[in-house]
Order: structure tokens, then sequence, then C-alpha cells
């Protein structure tokens, strides 16, 4: 079974300034996608970023970023110029052949003003 | 397009009884997924269906679980003689297909307090 580790329960960061949230992955196998959700308090989650697994180049959205490394079965993901909307809770997930999303337990991203 | 929207928000039961939560899908997915968020967890699988047809079902916690989507439209989640432990939040899904290449829009979920 796939499994999906976030390491970092909560992170603070200023704002305006760059955060990396980290996030390892368990699989055997070999084509799949990871991504990162948002989840802010009390509102819907929301797809922030995707990667394929067969894609070498890091997928980006605007100020998301990720670093990939597949053999190292790492994905994580950078915010850059924090904004007070980045606190949320962001969680890393897994999807390959079956259907279902596989969660980490997410991580608590705090924006200091 | 409206998202997707879960009803009821809120639900408190108590022990032994039985609940039903509803999920309405945005119109044009033909996928809808089940799942379970505990508190300090990340979401939990538990069922999905593509239009009418539940694909898989051996993810639900147990056989006081079950779920329908009789017409490909909106689904419901039920749980039978409700245990403390079922207490969480169950968010439902939906997608335009299957395949990582396919995004999850999730809805608010419903949060269930069992007393």
């Amino acid at each position: 079974a796939q499994t999906v580790t976030q390491s970092q329960p909560e992170m603070s960061v200023q704002e305006a300034e760059t955060v990396t949230l980290s996030c390892t992955y368990d699989t055997s196998e070999s084509d799949y996608y990871l991504f990162w959700y948002k989840q802010p308090p009390s509102r819907q989650m929301i797809l922030v970023i995707r990667q394929e697994a067969y894609k070498q180049q890091n997928a980006t959205e605007n100020r998301f970023s990720v670093n990939f490394q597949k053999a190292a079965k790492s994905f994580s993901l950078k915010i850059s110029d924090s904004q007070l909307g980045d606190a949320a809770m962001y969680f890393c997930a897994y999807r390959g052949g079956a259907d279902g999303l596989t969660f980490g337990k997410g991580t608590h991203l705090i924006i200091q003003p | 397009d409206t998202g997707v929207s879960q009803d009821p928000r809120h639900k408190i039961t108590k022990r032994g009884q039985n609940v039903t939560f509803r999920c309405d899908p945005i119109s044009e997915h033909n996928r809808l997924y089940w799942y379970r968020q505990t508190l300090g967890q990340g979401p939990e699988f538990l069922t999905y269906f593509q239009n009418e047809a539940q694909l898989e079902k051996s993810r639900l916690l147990s056989d006081r679980f079950s779920a329908e989507r009789p017409k490909g439209s909106f689904s419901t989640l039920e749980i039978q003689r409700t245990e403390q432990g079922d207490s969480a939040m169950y968010l439902c899904a939906s997608s335009a297909g299957g395949g990582g290449s396919y995004e999850q829009y999730f809805g608010p979920g419903t949060r269930l307090t069992v007393t």
C-alpha cells in the first residue's frame, strides 16, 4: 500500500518570505501523480499544484513550485513571497493505479505579518 | 458551475442512530468520491462511483457504512448504528474522469458528532 508522510506538523514564516513544506511517499508503482492541496480554516480543500511522475520537470503555479525527486520519493512544496492568504493546512497526496487519493497528515502553515 | 455541495454541513446524533449525508457533485462530473477526515489527519478514501456504478467499496470502514448514487448524479453516504468513533468530517469530491490528470474538486464536508 502507498503511504505519504509529512514530517512537519506546523511551519511558520514571515509574510513575503519563502517556505518549503516537505513530503515523502512510498510506492512500488512507476506511474502515479502527486498533489498538494490547501485546506483553509472552515473552507473546502483546493488543489494547489500537481506533478506527474513521468515528467522530470518540476511543476510550477505562480508562487508555488515543487521539488520532485523521484528516486528519493520526495515531493516538497515551495511557496515564494508568502501572503496572509496562504495560511492553511497543506496536504500532500498520492494517486497511482487506484482511484482514491492517499493523503499525508498535513502541515499547518502560519503566516506571520 | 456551483461546485460540489454537501448537506447537512453539521450533524449531531446519538450513538446507535442512523445518519445519511448527501453530496451533489459538479453537474458534468461522472466520478464521485467519499473521504473521511478525523481530527489531525488527512482525508482517508472510502469509496467512489463512476456514474451510478460503485467501483470501489473495500475501503469502507465497516459494513455499517454504505453509499449509493442511484441515478449517477447525487450520492448518499449512510452510517448505521453510529459509534463515537464515527465522529469526523465526511468529504465528497467529484471529477470529470478517472486518473490523476483529472482534478478532484472537494465539497465543504459534513461534520458528524456522535454523542
